[in-house]
């Protein structure tokens, strides 16, 4: 069975730091995906990694794949208090219908 | 944009009563799913649907559960006799294909007393 783990589970950082948030999973995929949920909100799409090696940058946030570790990473360069939310990675199981299995998610929460 | 539409947004219920949760996913997608999120944990997933029929349920979706797509459009999840461990937010989602991630509806708070 498939498991996918995050840490840490909580991060709280001043603005400005970086810091990266890490997802390990327990076998073999190449199709991983980050979601953000705000509190009482749906899971918003930020990106999608389809293949070892895979790197995707949309503002401050940068995620990178490496299907030989098993391990995904989410950066975060001088955080603003906007990325305030909790983040999901989630991996592809390459089944029938390839349903993705989330990790514990990582509350982030940036200080002023 | 296209959206995955859930309704209700909240739905309270008496234990041991049926409920329908309804979603109207993206309409060129063809992989459907529910999760479900108790509050402040993990999203756990449900059941996929694709080609009109389960692809894969969990341990989670017992013969409580059922899925429907009545139509070419909605997707509906049936609880028959609800328990209070079923409180929870249940999301919908949809895919185009494999190779894209899947798009999340709003999702339908469900509160059992």
């Amino acid at each position: 069975e498939l498991k996918v783990e995050q840490n840490p589970l909580f991060l709280s950082m001043q603005e400005g730091k970086n810091y990266t948030i890490y997802c390990n999973y327990s076998t073999t995929s190449d199709r991983l995906y980050w979601y953000r949920q705000d509190p009482g909100k749906s899971l918003e799409s930020l990106f999608v990694l389809l293949s070892n090696g895979a790197v995707k940058q949309e503002g401050r946030l940068m995620a990178s794949l490496d299907t030989k570790a098993r391990l995904s990473t989410l950066h975060i360069t001088a955080a603003v208090h906007d990325l305030s939310a909790t983040y999901f990675c989630a991996v592809d199981n390459t089944g029938t219908a390839s349903k993705l299995t989330f990790g514990t998610g990582t509350r982030l929460q940036v200080t002023l | 944009e296209p959206e995955v539409t859930q309704t209700p947004s909240h739905q309270v219920t008496q234990m041991g009563q049926e409920v329908i949760l309804r979603c109207v996913p993206i309409s060129n997608h063809l992989y459907f799913y529910w999760y479900r999120q108790i509050l402040g944990q993990k999203v756990e997933f449900l059941v996929s649907f694709y080609n009109n029929e389960i692809s894969e349920k969990s341990e989670i979706f017992d013969d409580q559960f059922s899925v429907e797509r009545p139509d070419g459009s909605n997707f509906t999840l049936k609880i028959r006799s609800t328990k209070l461990e079923d409180s929870a937010m249940y999301f919908c989602a949809s895919r185009e294909n494999v190779d894209r991630g899947a798009f999340f509806g709003q999702g339908t708070r469900l509160t059992v007393v």
